[in-house]
This record gives C-alpha cells, structure tokens and sequence, in this order.
C-alpha cells in the first residue's frame, strides 16, 4: 500500500521561497506519477502539476509555470515542490498525490496529509 | 485553463438524493473519460470517489455514481447522510496533459 509523509508547515515570507518533501513508501517509486495539488482558504482545490520520478520529466499549470519546479530524488523515493516568489496567495495547504503510470490510471489516490505554506510579512 | 464549473453549494435532507454538475469543455470533460471526482472534508484528505466518468474506488459506497454528457459531468448522491456533508470536486486530465479542477461544490445535509 502506498503512503505518503510530507515535511512540516512552513511560515515564509513575501517575495521568498519555500521546498516541501513527500516521502513515498510501500511500493516502486519509479512507477508513479507524483502530482501537487493545493488548496487556499476558501477555495477549491487547484492542480500545481507533476513529476515523473525516473526521468524527471515535468508538467506544470500554466497558472505557476516559471514559479514552481517539480524534482524528485529516486535513492531516496521523495519528491520536492519548491515555489519561488511567494505572495500571500500561495497561503494554502499543498498536497502530494500518486497516479500510477504504469498501466496509466489517470486519477489521484493515495493523497499525502499536506503541508500548510503561510506566507506573511 | 480556466476551472470546471460546479455550482458553489448544494443541500439535501437526509434519505434524498442530489446531483452536483460540472461543466468543462472540448478540451477536458468532453475529449476525455478521465474524470474524476473527490470528496474533500476541510482539514483532511481528498478522498478520490469516483473516477474514470463512473467508477468506484474499492470500499466508496454504492449511493455515489457518476455520469457524463458531452462536456457536463455529474456526481449523484443517493441516500444522504450526514457524513456526506463536504466539499465535491470533479478534476479532468486536458488535451495539454495538465490537470483541471472544479471550483468545488459544498454539500450541506439539513
């Protein structure tokens, strides 16, 4: 069974920049797409992009691409988001989530339990 | 790549049924077979529901289904009960590889 543990919360501030981890476990790593997804206070959820852990192909929103880089490190299964230029609109819970690619599934299940970014001056 | 559209909030008593829509267009809902839906309770996980249109996860109960025509989606909910009360999201793979969501649905049982 899969599960995921992503770091700790993180208070930055405006125009600085933030790396969260998600720690994949309990199967290949090599065979899953890992996808960020976050959601802010009183919105919905919002699709940040994903990684392909073996070849570190990426595939970001256009809403954060030039921000936001996707890496994961396969010696030791996790993966990174790391999103630069930070403004109190990136203040929201972000997720990490698998899809398997291997045969492709196209949904999103497990999900990680989040990472809360506050960004604040 | 604008969000799907859901309607903001739906309500329902216990026992009834609703159906909460989401509308895309030719390039996500209408190209592809690939939605999904998620139920969200604030402060915890997404839990995936329904995916590929129809199906059902192992373990998510029969009273959710899920359907689509042309670019609409929807997500039914029969039976209502109280621990359905959360936020519902539809979620479409596009002809850019990316991902959209719904803007998200909040159902509230009376």
């Amino acid at each position: 069974e899969v599960q995921l543990l992503q770091s700790g919360a993180e208070v930055k501030k405006p125009g600085s920049s933030v790396k969260i981890s998600c720690k994949f476990s309990g199967n290949t790593f090599g065979d899953y797409y890992i996808h960020w997804v976050r959601r802010a206070p009183g919105r919905g959820l919002e699709w940040v992009g994903l990684v392909e852990p073996e070849e570190g192909h990426t595939v970001y929103a256009e809403s954060l691409e030039g921000r936001v880089t996707l890496s994961a490190d396969t010696s030791i299964d996790t993966a990174y988001m790391q999103l630069r230029s930070l403004t109190s609109e990136d203040t929201a819970v972000y997720f990490c989530a698998t899809e398997k690619w291997l045969p492709r599934s196209y949904f999103f299940d497990p999900w990680g339990p989040g990472t809360l970014v506050i960004v604040s001056s | 790549q604008s969000a799907l559209a859901q309607p903001a909030s739906v309500s329902g008593s216990p026992g009834q049924s609703i159906t909460i829509s989401c509308t895309g267009t030719s390039i996500d809902v209408g190209e592809y077979d690939y939605v999904t839906w998620y139920q969200h309770h604030p402060g915890q996980v997404p839990k995936l529901i329904i995916y590929d249109v129809s199906k059902r996860p192992s373990g998510v109960s029969r009273r959710f289904s899920g359907s689509k025509s042309g670019s609409t989606a929807s997500l039914s909910i029969s039976g209502l009960r109280a621990e359905d009360e959360a936020d519902y999201f539809c979620s479409s793979y596009t002809d850019k590889f990316t991902w959209v969501f719904g803007g998200g649905t909040r159902l509230t049982v009376l």
